[in-house]
């Protein structure tokens, strides 16, 4: 699986859109972009994901860039409560239509929602 | 309710002395994975199981071991081996697919 690379942390007002960037450049056609966060002491939990195209849920948004070189969380109004590790992963999809194998993940960003 | 259950939430042990640390899942899910977070640090990933009876190494699987016998539960023991057993271990479950993985409340582990 492609590596990643995010920033090690960033700061966001509350109620602000809190823009999370990750980095990657080695991401192959057939891997996907993956978006976990983690709140102190407890398991990740899943965010979006998405392969070229922009995708949008209820807890965020995720923007690819052409190239897939690159991509963006947005959470569009930040609180308190979004505090947390945010990790950002690339996953291939196996020809077959399947996803085993290895859920990497690397140091993630620690975003601070301050009031 | 659906989902994938460690235990204990804390468990003490003392050096030189195995043990394990319990996953289930409800969620029939083939493939689940053992992690371990350091303090301020990423999740390594430690083994991994596609399906029953079968189960790969990760990225730092020396002094560990697990068995997947039965589809809703993957153990991990922590044997004497493992140099610096403190940390906290996370489980996960997913089904293969563009499906996310179900992640448990972790299992910190104090050797003292």
């Amino acid at each position: 699986d492609a590596k990643t690379t995010q920033p090690t942390s960033m700061d966001c007002a509350e109620g602000r859109a809190a823009n999370l960037p990750c980095n990657h450049s080695t991401i192959s056609g057939n891997e996907y972009v993956y978006w976990y966060r983690q709140i102190h002491s407890q398991g990740p939990q899943y965010i979006i994901h998405g392969l070229k195209n922009n995708e949008t849920n209820e807890m965020a948004s995720l923007i690819i860039t052409e190239d897939r070189k690159s991509s963006t969380l947005i959470l569009p109004h930040a609180t308190l409560r979004d505090t947390a590790v945010y990790y950002c992963i690339v996953r291939v999809l196996n020809a077959g239509g399947t996803s085993y194998g290895k859920l990497t993940f690397g140091q993630g960003t620690i975003l601070t929602v301050h009031p | 309710d659906g989902g994938i259950t460690q235990s204990p939430k804390y468990l003490f042990r003392k050096e030189g002395q195995n043990v394990t640390l319990s996953c289930e899942q409800n969620l029939n899910h083939d493939a689940m994975y053992w992690y371990r977070q350091d303090p301020g640090q990423g999740l390594r990933l430690i083994y991994y199981s596609q399906i029953v009876n079968d189960f790969q190494k990760g990225d730092i699987a020396e002094g560990y071991s697990v068995s997947r016998e039965k589809k809703e539960s993957f153990p991990l023991t922590v044997t004497s081996a493992q140099k610096n057993p403190t940390a906290f271990y996370l489980c996960a479950s997913s089904i293969p697919g563009l499906y996310e993985a179900f992640f448990g409340q972790g299992t910190r582990l104090t050797v003292v």
